[in-house]
């Protein structure tokens, strides 16, 4: 069974353009979180998914940035029109319910210059 | 909002010391606690879920125990060790029952050998 999966590990994008960030939750996995974790910070809350509905996006910037989770296939991170302060590590979690424990990809570091 | 803190933020000890250290979070409308540990270059890795008032978990030099009522969680290392360097990460649930996930900012362990 192999663990959360994210992809790519490193983006790089200039100004402008667009970021999207892959995340594959573990099999059997139907809740997702997204998490940006800023230079010297810890991971800050982003959005919460479930197959096919966003339950919480409360952490997500009110531009720019959309996710989905489609029936099938990975859950998107999307960022339109980068600037230099999207410039992060984004991590993403699985869980199989909602409130238990919840796994993590290795994240997808992304550059903007 | 919700606020998980935890402190200190940093910690340097040596090689067979014990340590312990805090999260706090708001004490009502608690459901689980999560602790987490994240190494260099790694994802954070689960290491409890704490959910009834007085609980205690352990796994081999590492233990936690939970205070619901005044919203306070120690994780505690017996005889620490390189290998224990880390981040040490707490998380609960936001208060608007969504199921999001919210982390402290963790603390940083550094064990000299």
């Amino acid at each position: 069974n192999a663990g959360v999966m994210q992809n790519p590990r490193h983006l790089v994008r200039r100004r402008g353009q667009e970021a999207r960030l892959r995340c594959s939750p573990m099999k059997g996995h139907s809740h997702v979180y997204w998490y940006r974790q800023l230079p010297e910070e810890g991971l800050k809350f982003m959005v919460y998914l479930q197959k096919e509905n966003i339950i919480d996006e409360s952490g997500m910037p009110k531009e720019r940035f959309s996710a989905e989770f489609p029936k099938e296939g990975p859950s998107i991170l999307r960022i339109q029109q980068v600037v230099r302060g999207d410039s992060a590590a984004y991590f993403c979690a699985s869980s199989p319910l909602e409130r238990v424990v919840a796994f993590f990809g290795q994240g997808t570091r992304l550059t903007v210059v | 909002i919700l606020n998980v803190e935890q402190s200190p933020q940093s910690l340097h000890v040596q090689e067979g010391d014990s340590t312990n250290f805090t999260c706090s979070f708001p004490s009502s409308n608690f459901y689980a606690l999560h602790w987490y540990r994240w190494e260099t270059a790694k994802s954070p890795e689960a290491l409890f879920v704490m959910t009834l008032n007085g609980d205690e978990k352990k796994k081999g030099r590492i233990s936690a125990t939970l205070n619901t009522k005044e919203g306070y969680s120690y994780l505690y290392i017996k005889g620490s060790q390189p290998e224990d360097s880390a981040t040490y990460l707490c998380a609960t649930y936001g208060s608007s029952n969504t199921g999001k996930l919210i982390f402290g900012q963790g603390t940083t362990l550094q064990v000299k050998p």
